[in-house]
């Protein structure tokens, strides 16, 4: 289908697991973003992609790793999962250029026990 | 799908009337700013931006006004419908830069 997806939509972790957040888009956008959701801080923004094998840190990256070998897919990876990073992870994707319309998948909601 | 924010402000309008959704923003160097929905169990829809040379702009049943003077953006809904009903999100975006930041959101609650 097209559009942008995301997987798995909710997880569970133990503390101190690696687990990763898929990201897949299909309409060949330039930027990617990763954004976590939590109550009273709105979205906010842990990395983003520019291209291919181009990532850049955005407002929260600590103890997140992100890669883009492919332009449409755009994982996250929480190395040793923290119940701090209990959250809702959103992916969005955008055209041309990052000031402009992003296009959100469904979200994922990981809980970190 | 997922979302957040059962403890947001909440704006309850009756149907057919116009709703105002207002957001103060914090950074005077900000040159573009978004409104979102986030509809329950889904991720945020993009409604309408603004750029800072500009004070007000129109999109189908939505106008969003920015006044850089005090740092106010608002979003004004004519003719509220129960498809209304959702969180609103604005974002600022500092220099044309990377980092979108988000307020913290308001949910428009739509009585019939």
């Amino acid at each position: 289908d097209a559009g942008i997806t995301q997987s798995p939509r909710y997880k569970i972790t133990e503390t101190g697991r690696q687990v990763t957040l898929m990201c897949h888009q299909t309409w060949s956008h330039s930027y990617m973003f990763w954004y976590r959701q939590d109550l009273g801080h709105g979205l906010r923004l842990i990395y983003y992609s520019a291209a291919a094998d181009i990532t850049d840190k955005g407002e929260v990256p600590d103890g997140y790793v992100v890669s883009r070998s492919k332009t449409e897919n755009f994982p996250l990876t929480l190395e040793s999962a923290t119940r701090s990073q209990t959250s809702v992870y959103f992916c969005a994707s955008s055209e041309v250029t990052v000031v402009s319309e992003q296009y959100f998948g469904p979200g994922t909601r990981l809980t970190v026990t | 799908g997922e979302s957040v924010g059962l403890h947001l402000p909440t704006l309850s309008v009756q149907e057919g009337d116009n709703s105002i959704i207002n957001c103060a923003y914090s950074n005077s160097a900000s040159d573009y700013f978004i409104w979102y929905k986030q509809e329950s169990g889904k991720g945020p829809q993009f409604i309408i931006d603004i750029r800072s040379n500009m004070d007000k702009r129109q999109g189908q049943r939505v106008t969003v006004l920015l006044n850089k003077t005090v740092k106010h953006l608002s979003l004004q809904i004519a003719a509220t419908q129960p498809g209304d009903s959702a969180v609103y999100f604005c974002a600022e975006i500092p220099n044309y830069g990377q980092n979108f930041v988000f307020g913290p959101g308001t949910r428009l609650s739509v009585l019939p």
